[in-house]
């Protein structure tokens, strides 16, 4: 079955350091995959989305890559800031269908 | 500000009742969705709807049934729920089912005793 695993644990880092995300998934082959935000008690929100023939996308101090052949995708945040805390989510989906379907998300606590 | 609203926010329901989540989307966008979000859990989609007409239910039980009126309106009614039915249900829309990033409302937390 298809299977989409994020970092379980926390990831606590210091202001100003770049935070790692990684996003892997099994028995799939998305046409895409979207980051979103999520903070306590709220809705996820859009981050940015690459697709499959897209090595690497930025927007602003984010930075996602997307490996086909390891099956993975980085999320990378530099500079990074307390207001970054959040938890993130990864998800991979195909072009038509609807089904997009969501990791357990990382928890990223930036420590000032 | 968010351009999906659900109501109500926060819902505490007995096994017994039967209540309604409600969710409007402001963005013109012809597909809406349920999401159930459980705590340490991933999102777990419920129901896709494009243009009105259901296109995906992934094996949700029959004390949920969901309506969609029209492409801004989306509804989950809920009957004879179990405690384990606790959670954050999420309603997003998207231009296009499965073609492009989701804009989440901000969730009803549903609590059931």
């Amino acid at each position: 079955s298809q299977k989409i695993e994020q970092n379980s644990e926390a990831l606590n880092i210091q202001e100003g350091k770049t935070a790692t995300l990684t996003c892997n998934y099994t028995n799939y082959s998305p046409a895409y995959l979207q980051w979103y935000r999520q903070d306590p008690g709220r809705g996820p929100v859009f981050l940015l989305l690459i697709r499959e023939n897209e090595k690497e996308k930025r927007k602003e101090r984010l930075k996602v890559t997307f490996d086909t052949t390891l099956k993975q995708s980085l999320f990378h945040i530099t500079a990074s800031q307390p207001a970054d805390s959040a938890t993130y989510l990864c998800a991979p989906g195909y072009n038509q269908g609807g089904k997009l379907i969501f990791g357990q998300g990382t928890e990223l606590s930036v420590k000032p | 500000e968010t351009g999906v609203t659900q109501t109500p926010r926060h819902l505490v329901m007995g096994m017994t009742n039967k209540k309604s989540l409600k969710c409007e989307q402001h963005l013109g966008h012809n597909a809406m969705y349920w999401y159930k979000q459980s705590a340490k859990k991933p999102l777990e989609l419920m129901f896709v709807y494009s243009l009105e007409e259901r296109v995906e239910n992934n094996s949700v039980p029959s004390r949920f049934s969901p309506e969609c009126p029209n492409s801004s309106h989306l509804f989950l009614h809920l009957h004879t729920l179990q405690p384990e039915d606790s959670a954050l249900y999420l309603c997003a829309s998207s231009q296009g089912a499965g073609t492009g990033e989701l804009f989440f409302g901000e969730g009803s937390r549903l609590t059931v005793l």
